[in-house]
């Protein structure tokens, strides 16, 4: 099956700085999905994106779907943006998701 | 309605039991999801619904476990004769094909004594 690596595993933030995270998966897919779990368990989708690059407010996300990777960014982090980032891939029937990355930010 | 709605928020029940999981998709989401998640860890496949059928159980863990998906619309999780590894938060996601992400409900939490 489908293998997702997230990375780094673990990310340590001051307020107001930025960060990349990271998403490789093994096969081709025609489904990525970003999801952040906030503390209280919560999931809440950030982006549908199987291909091209998003922009949300201060989050963003590029797919490189021919390189099998994704990347989201966030700009001028917030402590609400604490918890865990996981991205998800698959093709139209499920998705496999990665085992995350923590982030913790500090004000 | 306006989310994915999941019932009841926690359980608790002794081991040997069955127990009923229950989610209310968005109206008009066609494909259903149900994953489970352990403590600290990612996301489980479980089983998909497109309309009331599913192509997709690979990911019951056992014959213990079963869901129906009645109208397009609720689905029934279905734990039988439960055992303490069954303990997780139970969660349940709909989406409408191709294009549009999950949006997951607030989970069912599990708790086999």
């Amino acid at each position: 099956g489908i293998q997702v690596e997230q990375s780094p595993p673990d990310l340590i933030l001051q307020e107001g700085a930025n960060s990349t995270l990271r998403c490789n998966f093994s096969d081709s897919v025609n489904n990525l999905q970003w999801f952040h779990q906030n503390p209280w368990g919560q999931l809440i989708n950030l982006f549908y994106i199987p291909s091209g690059t998003k922009q949300n407010g201060r989050l963003s996300a590029t797919t490189v779907a021919t390189e099998r990777y994704s990347l989201l960014y966030i700009s001028s982090s917030q402590t609400t943006d604490s918890g865990v980032y996981f991205c998800a891939v698959g093709n139209t029937d499920k998705l496999i998701f990665g085992t995350g990355t923590r982030l913790q930010v500090f004000p | 309605g306006a989310g994915v709605s999941q019932s009841p928020s926690n359980k608790v029940t002794e081991k040997g039991k069955d127990v009923e999981l229950r989610c209310d998709p968005i109206s008009g989401h066609t494909a259903l999801y149900w994953y489970r998640q352990s403590l600290g860890q990612g996301l489980e496949f479980l089983i998909y619904f497109q309309g009331n059928s599913a192509p997709d159980k690979s990911g019951l863990p056992s014959d213990r476990f079963s869901a129906e998906r009645t109208g397009g619309s609720v689905s029934t999780l279905t734990i039988q004769r439960t055992q303490q590894e069954d303990s997780a938060v139970y969660l349940c996601a709909s989406s409408l094909p191709p294009n549009y992400g999950y949006t997951f409900g607030s989970g069912t939490r599990l708790t086999v004594v």
